[in-house]
């Protein structure tokens, strides 16, 4: 079955990079995404990157996969204290279901 | 920007009791799903909704829930006879199309308590 990982804890200083990783089982996993939960708010989709590519860029953020290793990551330029959330790492196999992480909480101190 | 929106926002149930949770997805999206995480544990993966009909369900969507698309905006996902341990955040999410590049939006969930 479909599993995904992620370090549980981030914590950040307000300016630097963040770099949040996730690796996953599943090897016929055709998208993986990157959700942002606020307190007390749903999940917000940051971006998504398809299997057969190693890089996508969108402002501040950058995603980079290396499929070899099922290994993924989400790097935050610049972190701002508006950047203080829960990160989740998911991604599917078929076009139904999302499986997630358990979330990395970044806590960006100033 | 559309956004998938959720009531109640907070849903306190005897157990033992139905409940009903509502979500109106995206207006032009035709793909439905309903998630729940429990306290502490990941977001877990309960159905997805097409054309009116089941798509795909998980281990955790027993006899005792179902969805309903009961007119053209709602989305509605019951639980028959509630136990403790369906308490829970539930998430409603939809999506455009068919094809994982149609990434699914989700609302604020619902949380649900069972007493």
């Amino acid at each position: 079955g479909e599993d995904v990982e992620q370090s549980l804890f981030l914590s950040v200083r307000e300016g630097d990079s963040s770099v949040i990783n996730c690796t996953y089982t599943d090897s016929s996993s055709t998208y993986l995404y990157w959700y942002k939960q606020e307190p007390g708010a749903g999940l917000q989709l940051l971006t998504y990157i398809f299997s057969n590519m190693d890089m996508k860029q969108d402002q501040r953020l950058t995603v980079l996969l290396n499929k070899k290793d099922k290994h993924l990551s989400l790097r935050i330029a610049d972190t701002q204290t508006g950047d203080s959330a829960i990160y989740f790492c998911a991604e599917t196999a078929n076009d139904y279901k999302l499986s997630f992480g358990a979330g990395t909480t970044v806590t960006v101190r100033a | 920007e559309p956004e998938v929106t959720q009531t109640p926002s907070h849903q306190v149930t005897q157990m033992g009791q139905e409940v009903i949770l509502r979500c109106v997805p995206i207006s032009n999206h035709l793909y439905f799903y309903w998630y729940r995480q429990i306290l502490g544990q990941k977001v877990e993966f309960l159905v997805s909704f097409y054309n009116n009909e089941i798509s795909e369900k998980s281990e955790i969507f027993d006899d005792q829930f179902s969805v309903e698309r009961p007119d053209g905006s709602n989305f509605t996902l019951k639980i028959r006879s509630t136990k403790l341990e369906d308490s829970a955040m539930y998430f409603c999410a939809s999506s455009a199309g068919q094809g994982s590049s149609q990434p699914q939006h989700f609302g604020d969930g619902t949380r649900l308590s069972i007493l």
